[in-house]
């Protein structure tokens, strides 16, 4: 079974700085998608960023950008010039590739941007 | 676009009663889910389908039931409410196949409170 492990349950970073959120997940597969999701306090979950393991460029959109090591299994989400709107739960999550696509979730960083 | 719409929202249930979480979702997609999410905590697979008449249990499945007649819909039934089912509910789709990315779509949410 895959786990998904967020060690970071509260981070807080002023307005307009970086902040790097961390996720780590054990897997013995080698085909697998990462994703990050935004769950603002509306509990909408939204999706933030994916990567898919067998492309070796780290996924970016805009401001989000993530850190894909695949040997140290770790896939850490860098947010730029962070806002007040980028308040929020992130939540870290696993997919095994086509014919398993359930998602496996962390338990979640807290994120406060502080103005 | 609709997406996934669920309902209801928001519901109290006393202990031992039954209800039905509707979720539908317009995009064509295969694969359909319903997770909880209980408070502080990330989300946790109930049950999924792979296509209309295939159900799968998930992680935590004791004490729901679901059923897939068409492609479009996707109730999760709970049989005798009990209050370690107060949680929110998040129904999700996406189309798998062979190359698509695997995306997920989350619903709204619907809040349930078993008193």
């Amino acid at each position: 079974a895959q786990t998904v492990t967020q060690s970071q349950p509260e981070m807080s970073v002023q307005e307009a700085e970086t902040v790097t959120l961390s996720c780590t997940y054990d897997t013995s597969e080698s085909n697998y998608y990462l994703f990050w999701y935004k769950q603002p306090p509306s509990r909408q979950m939204i999706l933030v960023i994916r990567q898919e393991a067998y492309k070796q460029q780290n996924a970016t959109e805009n401001r989000f950008s993530v850190n894909f090591q695949k040997a140290a299994k770790s896939f850490s989400l860098k947010i730029s010039d962070s806002q007040l709107g980028d308040t929020a739960m992130y939540f870290c999550a696993f997919m095994l590739s086509f014919g398993n696509e359930k998602l496996t979730f962390g338990t979640g960083t807290r994120l406060t941007i502080i103005p | 676009n609709a997406g996934v719409t669920q309902t209801p929202k928001f519901r109290i249930l006393k202990i031992g009663q039954s209800m039905t979480l509707q979720c539908a979702q317009d995009m064509n997609h295969n694969y359909m889910y319903w997770y909880r999410q209980d408070p502080g905590m990330g989300l946790k697979l109930i049950y999924y389908s792979v296509g209309a008449g295939i159900t799968d249990k998930g992680e935590v499945p004791n004490g729901y039931n679901v059923s897939r007649s068409t492609t479009e819909d996707f109730p999760l039934r709970l049989e005798l409410a009990a209050p370690s089912q107060t949680s929110v509910y998040f129904c999700a789709s996406s189309l798998a196949h062979r190359g698509s990315g695997n995306t997920i779509y989350f619903g709204e949410g619907s809040w349930l409170t078993v008193v």
